[in-house]
């Protein structure tokens, strides 16, 4: 059974950085292909990168992985108060099978 | 980008109704749709595969249907447990879409 354990709630201001961490059990991350998700407020459900990142996530984003710890990031930089969600790490072998909980990222001065 | 307009946005249900989310694709996506559920405060959970497979564990009141533009997600009879928001999700290609989601509220 696949497990994904995300990392804790941020709080940031506008302009800078957050590293969200999507650490991965029960499988390699070498054979899973992890997706980044988020949701804003009362909003929908927001793809913005696996394979390729969303264009307007674009220059604004990194996917990295750890395979050692069998860990996935995702950093996102240039916070503007539009980024404040929920973040999910997503994969699974015949659609998103399997979730992270969320990581809470809020942006305010 | 390939476009998916869920309809409705909402609607009003009570326990026991047959209700249907429809999602419309912008282009063929063949039958590379899913659907999820979300509650508050939760992640999304997968229901179907493939617009018509069930995912395992999934009860059997839930049903896909659809290929190429137009999809349907079926709840048989609706059970209190169902009361959430359902989302399609095309993986044919990238960037992958949501659709704006259905909050099934009860009547």
């Amino acid at each position: 059974q696949v497990q994904l354990v995300q990392s804790g709630a941020e709080v940031k201001k506008p302009g800078a950085s957050v590293k969200v961490s999507c650490k991965v059990s029960g499988y390699s991350l070498t054979e899973l292909s992890i997706q980044w998700v988020r949701q804003a407020p009362g909003k929908g459900l927001e793809w913005m990168a696996g394979e390729i990142t969303a264009q307007k996530f674009q220059g604004r984003v990194t996917m990295t992985e750890d395979t050692a710890t069998n860990t996935a990031y995702l950093d996102l930089n240039s916070l503007r108060s539009e980024d404040t969600a929920v973040y999910y790490c997503a994969t699974g072998l015949v659609g998103l099978d399997y979730w992270g909980q969320g990581t809470l990222v809020t942006v305010s001065s | 980008a390939i476009q998916m307009t869920q309809s409705p946005s909402s609607l009003s249900a009570s326990v026991g109704d047959r209700v249907s989310i429809t999602c419309r694709a912008s282009q063929d996506i063949r039958k590379n749709l899913g659907w999820y559920q979300q509650k508050p405060g939760k992640a999304p959970k997968f229901l179907i595969y493939a617009a018509s497979t069930l995912q395992s564990g999934v009860p059997s009141r839930f049903s896909g249907s659809g290929s190429g533009t137009d999809f349907t997600l079926t709840i048989s009879s609706l059970q209190p447990e169902d009361f959430a928001t359902y989302y399609c999700l095309q993986d044919y290609d990238y960037p992958l879409t949501f659709g704006g989601g259905t909050k099934v509220e009860i009547k």
